[in-house]
């Protein structure tokens, strides 16, 4: 069993709509969750960070952590096709932990 | 503008030979990584380096070598020991150690190198 899974889609939605991207995670000594956004063929870029439970939210973008669950969300609020990538997440434990990633998450948005 | 320089973005390589992936970066950041992406796996982490002459492995350094002679820049050579070199790589900066990969997680990527072994 992978430390962290996350469904790898394809997701596809209409343009507009509320977007839930999710990741579980079997370590509950991980306490930085980041969410990274990731154009085809490019680097990804870091989105969205938060630290231990609770909600984050940055314009369109919440991102949302339960600990008891050991459950991670990213929601997008009226998606565009801009927004169409690979969304991984990732997270780490302490400062001798190391950083664990997602297979990532493709989103489509479509007109 | 600030970034991470990869280059090149696509190469292709025959077996046994060595290839290496420049990474520059104009940050000023003092840690850097050598990430490898896979479809349907995570990234995992080949090399890094937390300062000026130092690096460490990673969870999946064999057949990979590093150098860190200067603070902008971290080449990654693949050697012809990498028994699966097919990949998309990605090099990373943090502004420290603590504030990346060692600590909370916060990463600057490049744009990445697809190297494809013919």
């Amino acid at each position: 069993q992978k430390e962290v899974e996350q469904d790898p889609g394809p997701l596809s939605v209409p343009e507009g709509a509320i977007v839930s991207l999710n990741c579980t995670y079997s370590n509950s000594a991980f306490q930085y969750f980041m969410w990274y956004r990731q154009y085809s063929r490019k680097g990804p870029e870091l989105l969205m960070y938060t630290y231990s439970s609770g909600n984050k939210e940055d314009g369109r973008f919440t991102a949302q952590v339960d600990k008891s669950s050991k459950y991670i969300s990213l929601f997008i609020r009226d998606s565009q096709p801009s927004d169409s990538a690979t969304y991984l997440c990732a997270m780490k434990g302490g400062t001798a932990s190391k950083l664990t990633f997602g297979t990532g998450t493709r989103l489509q948005v479509t007109l | 503008d600030g970034g991470i320089t990869q280059s090149p973005k696509y190469l292709f390589r025959k077996e046994g030979q060595n290839v290496t992936l420049s990474c520059e970066q104009n940050l000023n950041h003092d840690a850097m990584y050598w990430y490898r992406q896979d479809p349907g796996q995570g990234l995992r982490l080949i090399y890094y380096s937390q300062i000026v002459n130092d690096f460490q492995k990673g969870d999946i350094a064999e057949g990979y070598s590093v150098s860190r002679e200067k603070k902008e820049s971290f080449p990654l050579t693949v050697t012809s020991a990498q028994k699966n070199p097919t990949a998309f790589y990605l090099c990373a900066s943090s502004i420290t150690f603590r504030r990346g990969a060692g600590g909370t997680g916060e990463l600057f990527f490049g744009e990445g190198s697809r190297l494809t072994v013919l």
